[in-house]
């Protein structure tokens, strides 16, 4: 099955600096890659998708790229703000299952970002 | 609000009891996820069901089950349960059969095992 690794697990950085987060996933047949940020206490939340036919998707400060060939992915959060502090997971679409037709959404780890002022 | 309703926000219950969660997906949506997290394991797929029928299975255990109804509502059950099922379980819904659309996830039920 598919098998997604972040890294990294925690990262700080100072408000208005860049935050990368990083994805590898393992199945090359993988074609949906969506970020959720989850703040403390609360649920998971999509802040950006990217399908595996664009290389790149950006949404004001946050970008995606996605790189097939070597099959990582990455988000991009430019000029940080202290209400970016969460927890980061990206997620990787895997193949149809043979048996019901549907497929897992697989989570990295997460990441613990913390922006400080 | 995502417009996915998980009830009940928390769950205290003792080691060997069943428990059942329920999630109602937004309007509109078929298909229902379930997923649990602990704190060390991210979160982790269970199940998934479209329009009533099972699409896809994870690591689900065989203590656990889950099933969707008519009115597209869903329950996950769990039984036999032990300390180690302690978790936030969330449902999460979604357009799509397949998957390749946003989920939208619920506020999660909160279960301890003691």
């Amino acid at each position: 099955g598919e098998n997604v690794e972040q890294h990294p697990s925690t990262l700080s950085v100072q408000e208005g600096d860049s935050a990368v987060i990083k994805c590898t996933y393992s199945d090359s047949a993988s074609n949906y890659f969506p970020w959720y940020k989850q703040e403390l206490g609360k649920r998971p939340q999509l802040i950006i998708d990217i399908r595996s036919n664009v290389g790149e998707k950006k949404d004001q400060r946050i970008a995606v790229t996605l790189n097939k060939t070597a099959k990582h992915f990455s988000l991009h959060i430019t000029e940080t703000q202290p209400e970016d502090s969460a927890v980061y997971f990206c997620a990787a679409l895997g193949p149809l299952s043979l048996t019901g037709g549907g497929n897992k959404l697989t989570f990295g780890t997460g990441t613990q970002l913390k922006v400080e002022l | 609000d995502s417009g996915v309703t998980q009830t009940p926000k928390h769950l205290i219950t003792a080691t060997g009891q069943r428990v059942t969660l329920r999630c109602s997906p937004r309007s509109g949506d078929l298909s229902v996820y379930w997923y649990q997290q602990s704190l060390d394991q991210g979160l982790q797929f269970l199940i998934q069901y479209y329009n009533g029928e099972e699409r896809a299975k994870g690591n689900i255990l065989e203590r656990f089950s889950a099933q969707q109804f008519p009115d597209l509502h869903s329950e996950l059950n769990l039984s036999s349960l032990e300390l180690g099922d302690s978790a936030l379980y969330f449902c999460a819904s979604s357009t799509s059969p397949t998957g390749g659309s946003p989920l939208h996830f619920g506020n999660g039920t909160r279960l301890t095992v003691t």
